[in-house]
């Protein structure tokens, strides 16, 4: 089966610094892979849409300057939270799918837990 | 933009039994595809089942089965001989099939508990 790969599974970073996630797809190419941040007990929110070879799409309201997003490969895209602060704490959880399966099927990493201290 | 609404913020359900969790969502498209998508504790997100808007039949997987009400944009899903592994957080999600819309929206989740 597809597989998606994300790391770290958990960060503690002081407040200013940047935090790079990365999401990898191990065996399978995507054009194209999704980041979503989780606050505890809610749902997924879309923040971006990565694409390989261009810029991100942002979702309204996600700052596009905070949250860098690069999709180098067809294989790698990365997440990264720049300036970090408390606020920025939370879950962020990528996913993407094959090509031939992408309207059946998500596939999602393990998700990163994020602290800002 | 389509939008997915779960009522049920927590149910339980005794082991054994049967739960039904309720989806509603708003679409001006007529082709589309909707998932249930569980999470349990360790937060990773599994696909429990899938329906594609064009097709009539309900979908089934083993104890997990919808009902699929297209006209009334309803998607429940119905879980049988609730096990205590089935406790977690479940999300209704919905995917347009236009080229280059891939992206999914999730309803707010349902938080599903087992009673032994």
């Amino acid at each position: 089966g597809a597989v998606v790969s994300q790391h770290p599974s958990w960060v503690i970073c002081k407040s200013g610094t940047s935090v790079k996630i990365e999401c990898r797809s191990l065996d399978f190419q995507a054009t194209t892979m999704f980041w979503y941040r989780q606050f505890p007990k809610q749902s997924l929110m879309l923040m971006a849409t990565s694409n390989e070879g261009s810029k991100a799409t942002y979702e309204q309201g996600v700052e596009k300057d905070k949250f860098l997003i690069n999709h180098a490969s067809l294989t790698l895209s990365t997440l990264t939270v720049t300036s970090a602060h408390p606020e920025d704490s939370s879950f962020y959880i990528c996913s993407a799918s094959p090509f031939d399966r992408k309207n059946t099927e998500a596939f999602f990493g393990q998700g990163t837990r994020l602290t800002v201290v | 933009a389509q939008t997915v609404t779960q009522s049920q913020p927590e149910m339980s359900v005794q082991e054994a039994e049967t739960v039904t969790l309720s989806c509603t969502y708003d679409t001006s498209e007529s082709d589309y595809y909707l998932f249930w998508y569980k999470q349990p504790p360790s937060r990773q997100m599994i696909l429990v089942i899938r329906q594609e808007a064009y097709k009539q039949q309900n979908a089934t997987e083993n104890r997990f089965s919808v009902n699929f009400q297209k006209a009334a944009k309803s998607f429940s899903l119905k879980i049988s001989d609730s096990q205590l592994g089935d406790a977690a957080m479940y999300f209704c999600a919905y995917k347009s099939t236009n080229f280059g819309n891939e992206k999914l929206t999730f309803g707010t989740g349902t938080r599903l508990t087992i009673i032994p």
